[in-house]
């Protein structure tokens, strides 16, 4: 089936910019998303990108995609102390369903 | 964006009970999903919810346990039946249009089984 992998954990100096990278498997995925949880609230999403796109940009954000590896990433610049969340990368594998990565903690250091 | 409310927002129910959760859209939505998210975990999808048809299951996910309702493109319902400890978990409605471009998610229902 299909798979999204992150890496767990990432620490950053407030100000500095965040690089936060998911790798899936499915190579008919029309839609990468991504999605931020902050503790004890809900999934908001952030942003998504079209699979023919290679990069998105959204204020402080910045979506890259790489579909011949199967590589996204997000990029926070400035990150701030209220970036400081759990991040879901997504993909649609045109199965009409989403399959989410692990997430990727994000702890902005003051 | 779509608005969704779910109700109860949490809730600590005894082993072998059911908890039925509803979630409700402030639009008409065409995709209507009900996820689990375990402590410390991601998401996993639990079901489809098809209006005025069965739900379509995911690997692992089975109606006796799940029993899902969609009378309507704005409400659907998830019960979590003959609960055990190992049902304690966040529990998600989420909602796309078909294209699924844009997929929200509601608040969530924290479920705790004792």
């Amino acid at each position: 089936g299909e798979d999204v992998e992150q890496s767990l954990f990432l620490s950053v100096r407030e100000g500095d910019s965040s690089v936060i990278n998911c790798t899936y498997t499915d190579s008919s995925s029309t839609y990468l998303y991504w999605y931020k949880q902050e503790p004890g609230a809900g999934l908001q999403l952030l942003t998504y990108i079209f699979s023919n796109m290679d990069m998105k940009q959204d204020q402080r954000l910045t979506v890259l995609l790489n579909k011949k590896d199967k590589h996204l990433s997000l990029r926070i610049a400035d990150t701030q102390t209220g970036d400081s969340a759990i991040y879901f990368c997504a993909e649609n594998g045109g199965y009409q369903k989403v399959t989410f990565g692990t997430g990727t903690k994000l702890q902005v250091i003051p | 964006s779509a608005v969704i409310s779910q109700k109860p927002s949490r809730d600590i129910c005894q082993r072998g009970t059911s908890l039925t959760i509803q979630c409700q859209v402030d639009s008409q939505v065409t995709m209507m999903f009900w996820y689990r998210q375990q402590p410390g975990q991601s998401l996993t999808l639990i079901a489809t919810a098809n209006q005025g048809s069965e739900a379509t299951y995911e690997s692992g996910f089975v109606i006796d346990k799940f029993p899902i309702s969609r009378p309507n493109l704005t409400f659907s319902t998830l019960t979590v039946s003959n609960m055990s400890p190992e049902d304690s978990s966040i529990y998600l409605c989420s909602v796309a249009d078909l294209a699924l471009d844009e997929q929200y998610f509601g608040p969530g229902t924290r479920l705790t089984v004792t």
